[in-house]
């Protein structure tokens, strides 16, 4: 199930299940969203990312849909193994003004169950 | 490809001294690099943006004369924190853009662990 601890939402599956992670953005302006993976004690790693002209883009084992009319993103990983514990985060930027940092979501933290 | 170090990956300092954090392209150039700061257990904050050849940009709350940034080359943006104090202490995290990459990806460095005693 998911709750919510006090910085970061937790959702616990089984191994072997699919998961669906959400995330709300927060400025209309974005049209280039990222997903990215943190392991413990690490860097964020890339795992998939769409532009706002799109509202569904795959991956391997992976589907970030997006919904602009209510700034929601999702992740979906399918099949879920041990691995893929760790923290998600979804990521905004808007790419017409050139080189800009990312905003990022607060965070969900995958647990895979065995 | 696309692979960014960063220096040290932990680093202890006393209250009242400075820490130098170095980030490094190693495989390709980059005209600006950003700086993030993570809180345990919270999200990536954007700090500042790093632009080669020109001061950079903060971040609204983010002090300037604390936390210095230098972008001398194409390939290394340092971040020097001066007058370290506990609250400091944090996750600090680098992430450079490819000049030659027209798509708008972000290369994260592995994070510098600064503890402030």
């Amino acid at each position: 199930g998911e709750s919510v601890g006090l910085h970061l939402p937790t959702l616990s599956v089984q191994e072997g299940d699919n998961s669906i992670i959400n995330c709300a953005y927060s400025n209309s302006a974005s049209d280039y969203f990222i997903w990215y993976k943190q392991e413990s004690g690490k860097g964020p790693q890339f795992i998939i990312d769409i532009r706002s002209n799109m509202d569904k883009r795959q991956g391997q084992r992976v589907t970030v849909l997006l919904n602009k009319t209510v700034k929601h993103l999702s992740l979906q990983i399918a099949a879920t193994q041990p691995g893929d514990s760790a923290v998600y985060f979804c990521a905004e930027t808007y790419s017409g003004g050139g080189a800009d940092g990312l905003t990022f979501g607060k965070g969900t933290h995958l647990i895979i169950q065995p | 490809g696309a692979v960014v170090s960063q220096h040290p990956s932990r680093v202890i300092c006393k209250s009242g001294t400075s820490v130098k954090i170095e980030c490094r392209s190693l495989d390709f150039q980059a005209t600006t690099m950003f700086w993030y700061r993570q809180f345990p257990k919270q999200s990536l904050m954007l700090m500042a943006t790093s632009n080669e050849g020109s001061k950079a940009t903060y971040e609204q709350g983010v002090e300037k004369d604390k936390f210095l940034i230098n972008h001398a080359s194409l390939t290394l943006s340092t971040l020097t924190v001066t007058s370290a104090h506990p609250e400091d202490s944090s996750f600090y995290i680098c992430s450079a853009d490819d000049d030659r990459d027209r798509a708008y990806e972000q290369y994260f460095g592995p994070g510098t662990r600064l503890t402030v005693t």
